[in-house]
């Protein structure tokens, strides 16, 4: 069984398009994120959310809307997508206060934007 | 500002040698928690190791060493008798002591195993 899975794993979708992430986590978790990794291998938080509400926000454009149903699911849409939106889009999740014990990692969507 | 800097960005070794991969950070809190992932060829991201900054005690898990000193705001990871399934991406990371749920990461280290 996978902790955390997202879907899909590739994607490949044309300027000004709009597509979805999504993410589902098994592990009881109660916080779950978004991180970004760009072409140079940097990683940074997008967003997190804890219970199905909003904690961080990091900067990211408004093209990026993430909505969680509820705690096991979080789900990334992103709109007129950018060649710069290609990347790597990481899925995480946590036990709230317990992120110091460390994240589990989804395995990654690799978004193509041509 | 919370900052973790790896400045080896590519390491090359030969099978069976040992190897260190820095990471050096800046943080003004006094209580923080730090972190190394692996990210392999395939691409996921793998949780190593844990540490708090009141434990300076080093850790051995196998193969695998980190070294924690808070007086040089150090914690490097060693692996020895280096293997090529250990070629990977590896991330140090903080905690950002005014969120603890968000994780500041270093830009990474491409280790790479020659057999």
């Amino acid at each position: 069984d996978t902790a955390v899975s997202q879907t899909p794993k590739y994607l490949v979708t044309q300027m000004g398009n709009d597509k979805s992430i999504k993410c589902e986590q098994n592990l009881g978790h109660d916080t779950m994120y978004w991180y970004k990794q760009d072409s140079k291998k940097f990683l940074k938080i997008m967003f997190s959310y804890n219970n199905k509400e909003l904690i961080i926000n990091e900067t990211v454009p408004n093209r990026f809307s993430p909505k969680s149903p509820d705690k096991a699911h979080l789900n990334l849409h992103i709109n007129s997508l950018e060649l710069g939106d290609s990347a790597v889009y990481f899925c995480a999740s946590s036990l709230s206060g317990t992120a110091n014990y460390g994240y589990t990692f989804g395995s990654g969507t690799r978004l193509t934007v041509v | 500002a919370q900052k973790v800097t790896q400045a080896q960005t590519e390491i090359s070794v030969v099978e069976k040698e040992d190897v260190t991969l820095d990471c050096v950070y800046e943080t003004r809190d006094t209580t923080y928690y730090l972190f190394w992932y692996k990210q392999p060829p395939s691409g996921e991201l793998v949780f190593l190791i844990r540490r708090n900054s009141f434990d300076e005690q080093n850790e051995i898990s196998g193969r695998y060493s980190w070294n924690f000193q808070k007086s040089t705001s150090s914690f490097n990871f060693t692996i020895t008798a280096s293997q090529v399934v250990d070629s990977a991406v590896y991330f140090c990371a903080l905690s950002d002591p005014l969120n603890t749920d968000k994780l500041i990461f270093g830009t990474g280290t491409r280790l790479q195993v020659f057999p």
